[in-house]
């Protein structure tokens, strides 16, 4: 098994463009998280995904993120525009339940 | 909302030496789960407690999960450098949402 697939792993962007990180849960997997990780903040959760439905978004920082899951094999985390503060690694995780997670190997993304 | 805080925030021992960190929740978990991350890497799942009082091993690490459900640690015996990372534990509470603590990092002096 390819574990979770995420793209780009790294993104430099200027302030103000729209960012689109990619992810590819595992085949099988029900629930999909997105997370973001900073030194100051820690692993936050952003959004999580329930048979492609979003079932809290409570996470999201503001209306700049958004996230879809048209499919169960594919997501997309969006921030438009994007600001420096945004600069983080951005984590996507599936899990079979709601239980143990598996996380991808991140997108390093910095906003200049 | 619900809060899990972690201490220490850092650790570092020497090669050999003992290493806990400890997980506290500001309610009620339903479960408990720990995570390992190295370095430039991603949180790797290392168990889930569900149990009041639940006690797990694995090879060197000791997993608790406290009495009343709020608490929890980890602890390694005897440490060798590639335990070198940050653990994390992550509760869950009434919500289906885990919410992490902030984690301990560890480093080892060979």
């Amino acid at each position: 098994d390819a574990g979770v697939i995420q793209s780009p792993r790294h993104e430099v962007t200027e302030m103000g463009q729209e960012v689109t990180l990619r992810c590819k849960p595992i085949s099988g997997h029900d629930y999909l998280f997105w997370y973001r990780q900073t030194m100051m903040r820690g692993l936050e959760l952003l959004i999580y995904f329930n048979n492609n439905v979003p079932i809290d978004d409570s996470g999201m920082p503001e209306d700049r993120f958004s996230a879809k899951m048209p499919n169960a094999s594919f997501s997309t985390l969006k921030i438009q525009p994007s600001e420096p503060r945004d600069s983080a690694v951005y984590f996507c995780a599936s899990s079979p339940a709601l239980y143990e997670q598996y996380f991808g190997p991140g997108t390093r993304l910095t906003v200049t | 909302g619900q809060q899990v805080m972690q201490i220490p925030q850092y650790q570092h021992v020497q090669e050999g030496e003992d290493f806990t960190t400890y997980c506290n929740s500001s309610t009620t978990l339903s479960n408990i789960q720990w995570y390992k991350q190295r370095p430039g890497g991603h949180p790797v799942f290392l168990i889930q407690l569900v149990k009041s009082g639940e006690v797990k091993k694995q090879k060197r690490l000791t997993f608790q999960f406290g009495e009343a459900k709020k608490n929890s640690s980890l602890h390694i015996t005897a440490t060798q450098t590639t335990d070198v990372g940050t653990y994390f534990c992550a509760g869950r509470g009434g919500a289906q949402k885990l919410v992490f603590g902030q984690g301990t990092r560890l480093t080892i002096n060979p």
